[in-house]
């Protein structure tokens, strides 16, 4: 049972547009959500998060938005740049999950490839 | 941010062997560390949480004597898969986070992709 969802497994944009990367989740128990960047051969790194207390957090070119109601976040990165080309992770958790163990669910990711 | 290293980066052995992966903080003491498998196309699964100085906890559905965890010190957790057999292939990625840190300090390793002929 695939509890994160990101449907699309690949984006393509061009240089200085609007990527918007979409994630769906199932269990209403999530209340922290997170974004990870991963480049081909390394870990994933941390991007951006947001508790369920906000709709909106942004960092930079990063925006992440939460949509409780219809259980769906989306990560925005404006202007994209070829440099964010990569498979972007969301993942969620909740405090349920053991305190400060913080189990995260990661979806599937999705290949972003930003065209110069 | 910190760094978490894994070793080997890629391993290939025969059907029926055990091989160990070592996951390392480079930078902090990581009381605890998460052990997880990617298949391809699939997301990360987190397999098991590694506290120092206890026993795993694993996720359902794996195997605990398969999947064997030591967590020995603060900056170094391994993973042993025994009796490797072709459909334990896969992409291992090991995370280190520091207690009482917030969610978002969990720090991944580079990840070691294991191939069973």
């Amino acid at each position: 049972d695939q509890q994160v969802k990101q449907n699309s497994p690949s984006l393509s944009v061009q240089e200085g547009r609007i990527s918007i990367l979409n994630c769906d989740y199932t269990n209403s128990m999530f209340d922290y959500f997170l974004w990870y960047k991963k480049y081909p051969a390394e870990g994933p790194t941390f991007l951006i998060s947001i508790s369920s207390i906000k709709d909106k957090n942004e960092d930079g070119r990063f925006t992440v938005f939460l949509n409780k109601s219809a259980k769906h976040l989306s990560l925005h990165i404006v202007p994209s740049q070829p440099g964010d080309s990569a498979v972007y992770f969301c993942a969620a958790t909740s405090a349920l999950y053991g305190g400060a163990t913080n189990k995260l669910i990661f979806g599937t990711g999705t290949l972003l490839a930003v065209q110069p | 941010g910190a760094v978490v290293s894994q070793h080997p980066s890629r391993v290939i052995c025969k059907s029926g062997t055990s091989v160990k992966i070592e996951c390392r903080s480079l930078d902090f003491q990581a009381t605890t560390m998460f052990w997880y498998r990617q298949f391809p196309k699939q997301s990360l699964m987190l397999m098991a949480t590694s506290n120092e100085g206890s026993k795993a906890t694993y996720e359902q559905g794996v195997e605990k004597d398969k999947f064997l965890i030591n967590h020995a010190s603060l900056t170094l957790s391994t993973l042993t898969v025994t009796s490797a057999h072709p459909e334990d292939s896969s992409f291992y990625i090991c995370s280190a986070r520091v207690l009482a840190a917030d969610y978002n300090e969990q720090f991944f390793g580079p990840g070691t992709r294991l191939t069973v002929l």
